[in-house]
């Protein structure tokens, strides 16, 4: 089973429209979670860290799920800014390994005029 | 905002020749990483850094690579004999503290082209 799991998309969405993603993740000792977004070659950018009870930034929503180990990001109100591969991040957990960030494949997101 | 910055932004090299490439955390960071994304692939983890020695680092990060602090601004990592599957954009990371749910913030990229 892959470390961070998620579907690689693409999702096509018109503007305006809500979008959610899904990550699912095997290392039941991980304790960070965050959501980065990625645009075309260039790197990584923070988008928003993920929190127990869940929270929200403007436009968009986290919800972490540690039972399941499960992450999800809501995007509502979709602009064509958001264009762009959302990656779920978690750290390993395991002692000698707690900064080591495990990247999800991404998923792709194109919101269309 | 304050950024990562890496030098250089591309660096083609020989096959076997050694590269070094170079960040600026952002000034009041304590731990530094490095990762590496293979195009079409997933960003890998390679190493992190705290107080002058490496903290932890991944089975990627064999005796062919280095990091170093020289000074008390930069952070290179060092590739001692390259091969042609160590093309790839390497990511400079860093974070304020150690905490684990301090995130990493990350420099624009070198790219590494290998002949």
């Amino acid at each position: 089973r892959k470390e961070v799991e998620q579907d690689p998309g693409p999702f096509n969405v018109p503007e305006g429209a809500t979008v959610a993603f899904n990550c699912t993740y095997s290392n039941s000792a991980s304790q960070s979670f965050f959501w980065y977004r990625q645009d075309c070659r260039k790197e990584p950018k923070l988008l928003m860290s993920v929190y127990s009870s869940g929270n929200e930034d403007g436009r968009f929503t986290a919800q972490l799920n540690r039972a399941s180990q499960y992450i999800s990001l809501l995007i509502r109100d979709s602009k064509l800014s958001d264009s762009a591969t959302y990656l779920c991040v978690v750290n390993r957990g395991a002692r000698g390994s707690a900064r080591q960030l495990t990247f999800g494949s991404g998923t792709q997101l194109t919101v269309l005029p | 905002e304050p950024e990562v910055t890496q030098t250089p932004s591309h660096q083609v090299t020989q096959m076997g020749q050694e590269v070094i490439l170079r960040c600026v955390p952002i000034s009041n960071h304590l731990y530094f990483y490095w990762y590496r994304q293979i195009l079409g692939q997933k960003v890998e983890f390679l190493v992190s850094f705290y107080n002058n020695e490496i903290s932890e680092k991944s089975e990627i990060f064999d005796d062919q690579f280095s990091v170093e602090r020289p000074d008390g601004s930069n952070f290179t990592l060092k590739i001692r004999s390259t091969k042609l599957e160590d093309s790839a954009m390497y990511f400079c990371a860093s974070s304020h503290r150690g905490g684990l749910n301090q995130p990493q913030h990350f420099g624009d990229g070198t790219r590494l082209s290998i002949l």
